[in-house]
């Protein structure tokens, strides 16, 4: 059984600029969540993708998108990046119908200078 | 409103003594609680989910519904257990958003 996996590991990018980050679900999860954990924060909840469309959001603007393959696997792209777009950015795959708990990637480091 | 509390940033111990990492949430309906640790250098991984009743490393946490509270305990901490530690809640509606706290990290000295 493969773990989450998120790419890339860190990334440095200038404000204005836009990015994409990456993941590989658990195998048997078809649910993926994204979370922004900003520096002495719990995570925050961004959106979640659910037979490849998003089936809820947080309360982040709508440059914060994403997509979901046949795969399971994710993006969550970036638009117009400030720096207050600076965190850590996590993912998460779970099961609703199995009702597991989420299971998290190692997380991508955004720094936006 | 949704809301996850963890009044405690830092809890230093020493190995051997008890523990209590304090949790309270907000929220109207019908939650599932969670504990996540997150070792140093390690991913965010679940310690335990209050549906399941387990104890894992010796930890318990219980729902109390009335009180709102769901406080991870250990009788004696060990070294080992020094981590950050996230309070976090799901609705019981099959979505799957989890509602964090902002932590505490555990240190347990020797």
């Amino acid at each position: 059984e493969t773990g989450v996996t998120q790419s890339p590991t860190h990334l440095i990018k200038t404000r204005g600029q836009q990015v994409t980050l990456r993941c590989s679900s658990q195998s048997g999860h078809n649910t993926v969540s994204w979370y922004q954990q900003a520096l002495g924060q719990g995570p925050q909840f961004i959106f979640q993708y659910y037979r490849e469309e998003e089936n809820g959001r947080g309360n982040f603007p709508p440059r914060f998108s994403g997509l979901q393959f046949p795969n399971y696997s994710s993006e969550l792209n970036v638009n117009a990046l400030e720096l207050d777009d600076s965190a850590l950015y996590l993912c998460a795959s779970s099961s609703p119908v199995l009702n597991t708990e989420a299971f998290f990637g190692q997380g991508t480091r955004l720094t936006v200078v | 409103a949704q809301r996850v509390t963890q009044p405690e940033k830092l809890l230093s111990v020493f190995k051997g003594a008890p523990v209590e990492l304090k949790c309270n949430y907000s929220y109207s309906g019908s939650p599932e609680l969670f504990w996540y640790v997150q070792y140093s250098r390690q991913r965010l991984q679940l310690l335990l989910r209050h549906i399941s009743r387990e104890s894992i490393k010796g930890f318990t946490a219980d729902l109390n519904k009335g009180e709102t509270s769901f406080h991870l305990k250990k009788p004696f901490a060990q070294e080992e257990d020094s981590a950050m530690y996230y309070c976090a809640f799901r609705a019981n509606t099959g979505f799957q958003k989890l509602v964090f706290g902002t932590g505490t990290r555990l240190l347990v000295s020797p």
